[in-house]
């Protein structure tokens, strides 16, 4: 069974810029989650999808945002990109009836030059 | 503000020894509690998952939960040298409430 794909591996860009960072989920599950890893720092929450809609999001700005597609894999953008926002974008997955176990994908590392 | 506070590390231990890995939440009503371990570099892997009080075991990897105390833990026996790697402690209050991370605890296995 395939593991949750993402899409670039690396990506880089200049300030100001946007950013859209894409993501596959494990065959039969339906929730998506978007984290962002900041070097040294924890995982912080960003976006969660289920079902094409929006069910969580984390304390980041509006500048941050995503969408979940009929067949749930999902993207994330990110907008007017900051020198801040660099860091390893992680997408994870499960199952309708298992929300809590999360599967990570590989990452974005994302650079803002 | 719900947390989850773990000791960053580094904790260091000998290859062989058993290796004793702490988080505590704050969050009572919490349902569910993960340990993801991380190698440098990569994405977190799920290791375990546990949800009643009491210990969990799954080969050399043993999680144990106090619900009163807000007290999870990972005792990982035998420590190998493939063991070091950054360790998550993850706490899930139920319904659409998010997964909420620790920062991590750093493990270095000692050969």
């Amino acid at each position: 069974e395939a593991g949750v794909t993402q899409s670039p591996t690396h990506l880089i860009k200049t300030r100001g810029q946007q950013a859209t960072l894409r993501c596959s989920p494990i065959s039969g599950h339906t929730s998506v989650y978007w984290y962002q890893q900041a070097l040294g720092l924890g995982l912080q929450f960003l976006l969660w999808y289920d079902e094409g809609e929006e069910r969580n999001r984390g304390n980041f700005p509006p500048r941050f945002s995503g969408r979940q597609f009929p067949n749930y894999s999902s993207e994330l953008n990110v907008n007017a990109l900051e020198l801040e926002d660099s860091a390893l974008y992680l997408c994870a997955s499960s199952k309708r009836q298992a929300q809590d176990t999360q599967y990570f994908g590989p990452g974005t590392r994302l650079t803002v030059l | 503000q719900k947390e989850v506070e773990q000791n960053s590390g580094p904790l260091s231990v000998p290859e062989g020894a058993i290796a004793s890995l702490n988080c505590t939440y704050s969050d009572r009503g919490s349902q569910s509690f993960f340990w993801y371990r991380q190698y440098s570099g990569k994405s977190p892997e799920l290791i375990m998952s546990i949800y009643s009080n009491g210990d969990k075991e799954d080969g050399r990897f043993t999680a144990q939960l106090n619900k009163a105390s807000q007290y999870v833990s990972l005792l990982i026996r035998d420590s190998q040298p493939s063991d070091s790697a950054t360790y998550l402690c993850a706490v899930n209050s139920g319904g659409y409430q998010k997964v909420t991370f620790g920062i991590g605890t750093k493990l270095q296995v000692i050969p």
